[in-house]
């Protein structure tokens, strides 16, 4: 099916260890996002990709590593997992056409706890 | 640090009410601005976008936009108990090459039966 899917839904990980959360879609949407959602704080950029091996940082990227070889995955992985990275992991891809952007979709989360 | 603001809520409105939903803005080189609803444990969904000043009418939805205010705001008429759900302003970031939205924290919405 055509979408945005996010892998795994939950997830429960102990401090200090490696977590990598993925993200798939098939659109073929050039620019993809992570964000992360806590509370009182909303949705905060981690990381941003505008093609396959094109990546920027966001405004919360300290922990966090992404890759992007193929437009179609994105991955985010936590190099040492801590409790402040607790949170709802969010992808999201876009495109432009011509001038007009139609904003974001996203994937349906990822609950991350770290114990 | 580009900043958009919402009041938290919870608005309440009666069903068959219009409930106005509010945000600001800082950066004045957006052009592109979105409401997302999102319900408790879900992901945030689309529901109208508006790039021009004025008014956009999609269904019982109207996007309202003073880019001199920097003021953007949403009109649900006919309220449902179903529209009951958090309420995300995003706007794009106008002077970075990231296309990338900045939310706001949202506003809750709670229309009471």
């Amino acid at each position: 099916d055509a979408g945005i899917t996010q892998s795994p839904r939950y997830k429960i990980t102990e401090t200090g260890r490696q977590v990598t959360l993925m993200c798939h879609q098939t659109w073929s949407h050039s620019y993809m996002f992570w964000y992360r959602q806590d509370l009182g704080h909303g949705l905060r950029l981690i990381y941003y990709s505008a093609a396959a091996d094109i990546t920027d940082k966001g405004e919360v990227p300290d922990g966090y590593v992404v890759s992007r070889s193929k437009t179609e995955n994105f991955p985010l992985t936590l190099e040492s997992a801590t409790r402040s990275q607790t949170s709802v992991y969010f992808c999201a891809s876009s495109e432009w056409v011509g001038r007009s952007y139609y904003g974001y979709t996203f994937g349906s989360g990822t609950r991350l706890t770290v114990v | 640090q580009k900043e958009v603001e919402q009041n938290s809520g919870p608005l309440s409105v009666p069903e068959g009410a219009i409930a106005s939903l509010n945000c600001t803005y800082s950066d004045r080189g957006s052009q592109s601005f979105f409401w997302y609803r999102q319900y408790s444990g879900k992901s945030p969904e689309l529901i109208m976008f508006i790039y021009s000043n004025g008014d956009k009418e999609d269904g019982r939805f109207t996007a309202q936009l003073n880019k001199a205010s920097q003021y953007v705001s949403l009109l649900i008429r006919d309220s449902q108990p179903s529209d009951s759900a958090t309420y995300l302003c995003a706007v794009n970031e106008g002077d970075t090459g990231r296309r990338a939205l900045t939310f706001g924290s949202g506003t809750r919405l709670q229309v009471q039966p």
